[in-house]
């Protein structure tokens, strides 16, 4: 089974902090997303990547970076924590495929910023 | 993008088929249909993709109307497992593999 494991399911961090969440994957899939969830606003793409080094912007990058120095790991960044960044955060893998593909998700994790 | 529409929540009984629909007027003709779902307190999961034809797997099932239009996601047969946000998306052909999620339909499921 395909495998995407985030670093915690819980974290609670303080205004100003360097807050970084890894994500691993474990079935050599090129691409790899970070998304945030909001109540009514559903899942909105920060940031993806399709290669190592390689990263493009989703959606919402405003206050976040990505980090993609091995093909299985995938980071998030945020520089300095805000209030507003506070939301679940899910990452997601998938294969390079042309026509159809599927993204596998891992668990969340649940970020507040106090 | 392509939008899709979907009933904000639904209901059915344990072990009775549902019906979940999408609608997607503006669909392009290279547009994939994707379905997906989010159990409470874990990450969305593939349920189930199609161009034109119907589609089956041993999840469920995907119905799409002949002009595209619109789309069916069928659960053969409810469990109290299958409660979830089902989440209807189009993917666009040269899109890269991005996914833009919808608000989805929450499914209840009664015993």
């Amino acid at each position: 089974d395909v495998k995407v494991t985030q670093s915690s399911r819980y974290l609670v961090k303080r205004t100003g902090e360097k807050v970084f969440l890894e994500c691993v994957q474990d079935m050599d899939h090129e691409n790899m997303f970070w998304y945030r969830q909001d109540p009514g606003l559903g899942l909105r793409l920060i940031y993806f990547s399709y290669d190592v080094k390689m990263k493009e912007k989703g959606d919402i990058p405003e206050g976040y970076s990505v980090s993609r120095e091995k093909k299985e790991r995938f980071s998030l960044i945020l520089e300095s924590a805000s209030t507003n960044q506070t939301s679940m955060y899910l990452c997601a893998s998938s294969p390079y495929s042309g026509s159809s593909y599927e993204q596998y998700f891992g668990p969340g994790t649940r970020l507040t910023v106090t | 993008d392509a939008k899709t529409t979907q009933p904000n929540s639904m209901e059915s009984n344990e072990e009775e088929p549902v019906h979940l629909p999408c609608n997607h007027s503006t669909i392009s003709g290279t547009d994939y249909i994707h379905w997906y779902r989010q159990l409470p307190s874990q990450g969305p999961e593939y349920v189930i993709h199609g161009l034109t034809s119907n589609v089956n797997n041993r999840m469920a099932s995907l119905a799409i109307a002949e002009d595209r239009k619109s789309s069916t996601l069928i659960l053969h047969r409810a469990t109290l497992r299958d409660a979830a946000v089902y989440y209807c998306i189009l993917r666009a052909a040269g899109a890269g593999n991005m996914l833009t999620f919808g608000g989805g339909t929450r499914l209840m499921v009664k015993p």
